[in-house]
């Protein structure tokens, strides 16, 4: 079966511009789950989905939001773009809601110039 | 706040030779345990997972971890490394959110 799917897999904006990201989840997984990989932060947990309400959050700002439709697909927004918003974003899907485990998509790498 | 340590952020191994990455975990209550694989520009695979089934649980390639309760640790193994297994690994918790280590980049010596 077909795994996470991200779009786009690049992207390039300039600061004060807003983003959007994708993420389809696997057939039937009704959780899904966003993460910021930077080189100096590592991983960090921005948000969790299930069945489209938001379950967690992280410690990020307003700035970054999300949601989660009907089909359990997902988008990231992140408004007003920072320099420092340049990082891959990841995103995971789950069958269970325990999340025993993450399947990953192989991310959007989003570059802020 | 339950963590997971990653202790070693760099190891590198000789080809053939034993691969050990080793984790440790904060938590009274043991958590569900995950090693995870990065290649670069993709995304993390699966390698392994502990539920509280079994203490040593194989995983893909190879590999395998051990969970000690005594020493809430659950280190990561592999016999024999080969030059495909060079990559960034990170170990993970879960009990109602992930929590992931900082990744141990293995290097892998022909």
């Amino acid at each position: 079966k077909a795994g996470v799917t991200q779009t786009p897999r690049y992207l390039i904006k300039t600061r004060g511009q807003q983003v959007t990201l994708s993420c389809s989840p696997i057939s039937g997984h009704r959780s899904v789950s966003w993460y910021q990989q930077t080189p100096g932060q590592g991983l960090q947990f921005l948000f969790e989905y299930f069945s489209e309400t938001q379950r967690n959050k992280g410690n990020f700002p307003g700035r970054f939001s999300g949601r989660q439709f009907s089909n359990s697909r997902s988008e990231m927004n992140v408004s007003t773009l920072e320099l420092g918003d340049s990082a891959l974003y990841l995103c995971a899907s789950s069958s269970d809601r325990n999340n025993y485990g993450y399947t990953f998509g192989s991310g959007t790498r989003l570059t802020v110039v | 706040a339950q963590s997971v340590t990653q202790l070693g952020s760099h190891v590198s191994v000789s080809e053939g030779a034993l691969v050990l990455l080793r984790c440790n975990y904060s938590s009274s209550v043991p958590p569900y345990l995950f090693w995870y694989v990065q290649y670069p520009n993709q995304g993390l695979q699966l390698l392994l997972k502990y539920t509280s089934a079994a203490t040593l649980v194989k995983g893909i390639n190879g590999f395998e971890a051990e969970f000690k309760k005594s020493e809430t640790s659950f280190h990561l193994t592999k016999p024999s490394a080969h030059m495909s297994d060079a990559a960034e690994y990170f170990c993970a918790s879960n009990r109602n959110q992930f929590y992931f280590g900082t990744g141990t980049s293995l290097t892998v010596i022909p």
